[in-house]
């Protein structure tokens, strides 16, 4: 299935560095979500847009930067991470419908390292 | 109290079993609920949405109780291929809310 894609799907990177985690939906949604999935906890929404707007930002880190150039494509750039913040990034994309039911369709995951 | 509870499991079936499991959400304005399901190291994928009345798709039956603020999964004639964690998810005003999870593991 290649409905939402996210590249690269592993990476390891050091705590100095900067990397960016690429999202592409090939659905025709409206809205698109970063989550972070630890082990064994809940999965826990970082960012909404809805319309390439940011329309939430769940109290995370300003060391995690979103970026919506358009409705199909998301990106989470990534600085001076912490080694707790190692865990597998999820991208989804939803429609948007006036029966407010929203079902949302994952990308594959980015599984980050920090070391 | 979290959004959204589940019993982590697991529960071991045998191939053929039925197996059933809830979910609680404490946010009575809840609109939307659905069941995704997510194998070991891949993505969740929407397993079916819930509907006031319950439903059916194929061996799983959905179950939506609003008075008492619980949905259920039922599998039933369970297969090698249903082993997975399963999770709850429950719209609210703006958001999807996620359980943890339940793992269920079929064996031969």
């Amino acid at each position: 299935e290649t409905g939402v894609t996210q590249t690269p799907r592993h990476l390891v990177m050091g705590m100095t560095n900067k990397k960016s985690l690429k999202c592409e939906q090939h659905l025709g949604h409206n809205a698109m979500y970063w989550y972070k999935q630890s082990a064994k906890k809940p999965l826990e929404l970082m960012f909404v847009y809805n319309f390439k707007e940011q329309t939430e930002n769940n109290s995370v880190p300003s060391r995690f930067s979103p970026e919506c150039p358009n409705s199909s494509h998301l990106f989470l750039h990534l600085h001076t991470l912490q080694p707790e913040d190692s865990a597998l990034y999820l991208c989804a994309s939803s429609p948007r419908r006036a029966s407010g039911i929203e079902e949302q369709y994952f990308g594959p995951g980015t599984r980050l390292t920090v070391t | 109290r979290k959004e959204v509870e589940q019993d982590p499991g697991p529960f071991n079936v045998p191939e053929g079993a039925t197996v059933a499991f809830n979910c609680t959400y404490s946010n009575s304005a809840s609109q939307s609920f659905f069941w995704y399901r997510q194998d070991c190291r891949k993505e969740p994928k929407l397993l079916m949405s819930v509907y006031s009345s319950g439903n059916e798709d194929g061996r799983f039956t959905a179950q939506l109780n609003r008075a008492s603020q619980y949905i259920s999964l039922l599998i039933r004639d369970s297969k090698l291929s249903d082993s997975a964690t399963y999770l709850c998810v429950v719209k609210g005003d703006y958001k999807l809310s996620f359980g943890a999870g339940t793992t269920v593991t079929v064996r031969a």
